[in-house]
Formats: structure tokens, C-alpha cells, sequence
């Protein structure tokens, strides 16, 4: 399978701050999302982006696949950006994703 | 319907009973998928759908486990003589099978049952 590491694995920031959260895999994919999972542990769709740059309000997403490596930004950070975020990668002729461990993320007002 | 659904939200079983856990995808979703989710974890992949093929098992971890998708839409996942180990949170996801007969890329879960194993 591929191996997916995220990090930092928490981070605490307080309301307004900007971050960046990281995305390593081991092999070359052509699936890539972002998720936020929220206290009641639902998977919310932040992006699909297995290359390129995305934006979508405060928040942004870079990937770059040729390195294998995928960032997410948030910026001015609000407490309901709290909860874990996942990156999940994929390819074609596999019919999954392969999670990582997810960021742990606590925005405090 | 608007999103994938499951049920029940929450389940609490002994040791050695039976349970069976219940998705239902997005309407004209494709391919179907479970995953565990253990505490402070990511998710795993269980097992895969097109249709009602049954097209990759490989995530499952013993022969307890077994999900089937009779018609094609709602999904069951069952385990039999349940174990502690099997406390998890259990996620459904779907998502579009292109014209080109690959599976779309983006997956859409639902919000999971947890399960747990007493």
C-alpha cells in the first residue's frame, strides 16, 4: 500500500493565526483529498486536489505530485476550524484510500 | 437522497453477538466503500463496491467480517461473534463511476456508526 504521513500530528493555535498542514506519501498517485473530521466524526470534502492549487475561502491546498507532497493552509484560523484534519491519497487501478494519521488541530478563542 | 446516510449511529454489543451495520449511498453512486476507523486513527479500507460486485475484500480482517450490496445500493456490513478489538468507528463512502469506467475520484462519507464491543 502507500504510506501516508501527516504532521505535525496537533497543533494549537489561537483564533485569527495562520497554519500550514503537511501531506508525505510514499508513492506516486493520481487521487488526492483533503478532509476535516468534526467532533461528531463526520468527513467533510475540503478538496480534491491531486495536483495543482486550489483555494476555496480561507482555505488553500498545494499539491505537488512530482515531489509527493501536499499542504494545506488555513488562514485566520476560527474555533470551528477545530477538529482532525485527514489527507487521503489514491491511485486509478486501486480502488481506496490510504489515510494518514491526521492533524489534530485546536483553534482557542 | 442529499448525502450517504448510515445506521445505526451508534451501536452497543457483547462480546460473541451478531450486529449488521447499514449504509445508504448517494443516489446514482457507483462504487461503494467501508472503512474502520479506530480511536486517534485514520481510516482503513474494508472492502469495495461497483454495483453489487463485491470487487475488493482485501481490507477486511478476518472472515467474521462480510458485506455484501445485494441491489446494487444499500450496503450491509456484518460481524459475526464480535470481538473487543472490533470496537471502531465504522465509515460508508460512494462516489461516481466515470464513463471511462473509472472510479471517480472524489469519495463522500457518511457519518458513521460506532460500534462498541462490551
Amino acid at each position: 500500500g502507500i504510506q501516508v504521513e501527516q504532521s505535525p500530528p496537533d497543533l494549537i493555535l489561537q483564533e485569527g493565526a495562520n497554519s500550514t498542514l503537511r501531506c508525505n506519501f510514499s508513492d506516486s498517485v493520481n487521487n488526492l483529498q483533503w478532509f476535516h473530521q468534526n467532533p461528531w466524526g463526520q468527513l467533510i470534502n475540503l478538496f480534491y486536489i491531486p495536483s495543482g492549487t486550489k483555494q476555496n475561502g480561507r482555505l488553500s491546498a498545494t499539491t505537488v505530485a512530482t515531489e509527493r507532497y501536499s499542504l494545506l493552509y488555513i488562514s485566520s484560523s476560527q474555533t470551528t476550524d477545530s477538529g482532525v484534519y485527514f489527507c487521503a491519497v489514491g491511485r486509478y487501478n486501486f480502488n481506496k484510500f490510504y489515510f494518514g494519521s491526521g492533524t489534530k488541530l485546536n483553534v482557542k478563542p | 437522497g442529499a448525502g450517504v446516510s448510515q445506521s445505526p449511529r451508534y451501536k452497543v454489543a457483547k462480546r460473541g453477538q451478531d450486529v449488521a451495520l447499514r449504509c445508504d449511498p448517494i443516489s446514482g453512486h457507483v462504487s461503494l466503500f467501508w472503512y474502520q476507523q479506530a480511536l486517534g486513527q485514520g481510516p482503513e479500507f474494508l472492502t469495495y463496491f461497483q454495483n453489487e460486485a463485491q470487487l475488493d475484500k482485501s481490507g477486511l480482517p478476518s472472515d467474521r467480517f462480510f458485506a455484501e450490496r445485494p441491489e446494487g445500493s444499500v450496503s450491509t456490513l456484518k460481524i459475526q461473534r464480535t470481538q473487543q478489538e472490533d470496537s471502531a468507528v465504522y465509515l460508508c463512502a460512494s462516489s461516481l463511476v466515470l464513463v471511462s469506467g473509472r472510479t471517480q475520484e472524489t469519495q463522500y462519507f457518511g457519518p458513521g456508526t460506532r460500534l462498541l464491543v462490551l
